[in-house]
């Protein structure tokens, strides 16, 4: 186990909807990357948060946002909710280059 | 655009073999690439890294091979047991800046007992 975990496990939304997806880092890690896994591919980077501020963000719309708490636990918020957002969400909490993965949420939205 | 790939999508071994997974990336300017693991139903599992100033790094039954002129990666596993049935990633980043990695599509392993 990595020490990182995520809430919820699933969760089943309606397009339009907002979903808030929570990440608590591995003790230490300061870093902490989100992704977004379709099923059959390999995870897309969406955004990285470094000591609560943004810190380098891939090629997702702004309605895909995040928060990174003084206790370096995390959200990813996703707002006004599409079909094809359905997917596996992962975070990852880091120091220096290695990464360590929760399980993640996976997101089915109807 | 630079991309991560992988040459076979899918792998069948029987248990005892040696495996060997490749991957071709295409970023000259990336210097540290990672092998992961993900089982079905969890996120993927950090198994070795290696940094482009060496060509072999080896672990627990596990070795990865870098080789930089023709940009091609290999995680090769010794003794394959069931429990490595997984999809492996292979990962490209550079060192020094933000680690945000690439990841390739995956390549699913099977080993049979």
């Amino acid at each position: 186990e990595t020490g990182v975990t995520q809430s919820p496990t699933h969760l089943i939304k309606t397009r339009g909807q907002q979903v808030t997806l929570r990440c608590s880092s591995q003790s230490g890690h300061n870093t902490v990357s989100w992704y977004q896994q379709a099923l059959g591919q390999g995870p897309q980077f969406i955004f990285q948060y470094y000591r609560e501020e943004e810190n380098g963000r891939g090629n997702f719309p702004p309605r895909f946002s995040g928060l990174q708490f003084p206790n370096y636990s995390s959200e990813l918020n996703v707002n006004a909710l599409e079909l094809d957002d359905s997917a596996l969400y992962l975070c990852a909490s880091h120091i220096q280059e290695t990464q360590y993965f929760g399980p993640g949420t996976r997101l089915l939205v109807l | 655009g630079e991309s991560v790939g992988l040459h076979l999508p899918t792998l069948s071994v029987q248990e005892g073999d040696n495996s060997i997974i490749n991957c071709a990336y295409s970023n000259s300017a990336s210097d540290y690439f990672i092998w992961y693991k993900q089982e079905s139903g969890k996120g993927p599992q950090f198994i070795i890294d290696i940094r482009s100033n060496m060509d072999k790094r080896q672990g627990q039954r596990v070795t990865v091979l870098l080789n930089k002129t023709v940009k091609h990666l290999s995680l090769q596993i010794a003794a394959t047991q069931p429990g490595d049935s997984a999809v492996y990633f292979c990962a490209e980043t550079q060192a020094g800046g933000s680690y945000i990695p690439t990841f390739g599509r995956g390549t699913s392993l099977i080993v049979h007992p």
